[in-house]
């Protein structure tokens, strides 16, 4: 089993409507969990990290971490042609990401 | 400043060439990392420094040489490498323990031929 798994997707979305990632993680040494943004081309970015069970709100962008269940979702509203992108998630334990789920968003 | 910075951003070289990447970052971050991602595939660890020494090795062939000089930079030596090593070779820095999350500079591109 991978130590973290998305659903890998792809994922296509009409503008202005909500956008759910979901990632699956076996390694209960994390503490942290992040979301990473990937354009085509460039390197991940940084847009999400949550450390506690619950939601955390960071303007149209809601992480969520269950860890019963073991799960970190992310969440986009009002999604726009700009959040096209590939999706990663990570622990901060064994810095390996989850395969990635490539989002589009059809205007 | 959250930059993490790479040079060169391409890099073309022969399978007999020494060639050596660069990675800085001036966020007083204490663990840096190299990562290699090929297409369409997430990054893959390779090595990782804390306080500047070497605590991951991801089982890296011998061709691929890290050093970390000092506490902002952070380079890779590279010798005798084949086709097969070209990729996207990402360098990223974090607080010690990464719970905060890690940054990447823009990477560095090679192809060897």
């Amino acid at each position: 089993q991978k130590e973290v798994e998305q659903n890998s997707g792809p994922l296509s979305v009409p503008e202005g409507a909500i956008a759910s990632l979901n990632c699956t993680y076996s390694d209960r040494g994390s503490q942290s969990f992040f979301w990473y943004r990937q354009y085509s081309g460039k390197s991940p970015e940084l847009i999400m990290s949550i450390y506690s069970n619950g939601d955390k709100e960071d303007g149209r962008f809601t992480a969520q971490l269950n860890k019963a269940s073991q799960y970190v979702s992310l969440l986009i509203r009002d999604s726009q042609p700009s959040d096209s992108a590939t999706y990663l998630c990570a622990g901060n334990e064994k810095l390996t990401f989850g395969t990635g789920t490539r989002l589009t968003i059809i205007p | 400043d959250t930059e993490v910075t790479q040079t060169p951003k391409h890099l073309v070289m022969g399978m007999t060439n020494k060639k050596s990447l660069k990675c800085e970052q001036h966020m007083g971050h204490r663990a840096m990392y190299w990562y290699k991602q090929k297409a369409k595939k997430p990054p893959e660890l390779m090595f990782v420094y804390s306080y500047e020494k070497l605590s991951i090795n991801e089982s890296v062939p011998s061709r691929f040489s890290p050093e970390c000089p000092n506490s902002s930079l952070l380079n890779l030596h590279l010798h005798a490498l084949q086709p097969e090593d070209s990729a996207l070779y990402l360098c990223a820095s974090s607080q010690d323990n990464n719970l905060r999350g890690q940054y990447f500079g823009p990477g560095t591109r090679l192809t060897v031929t």
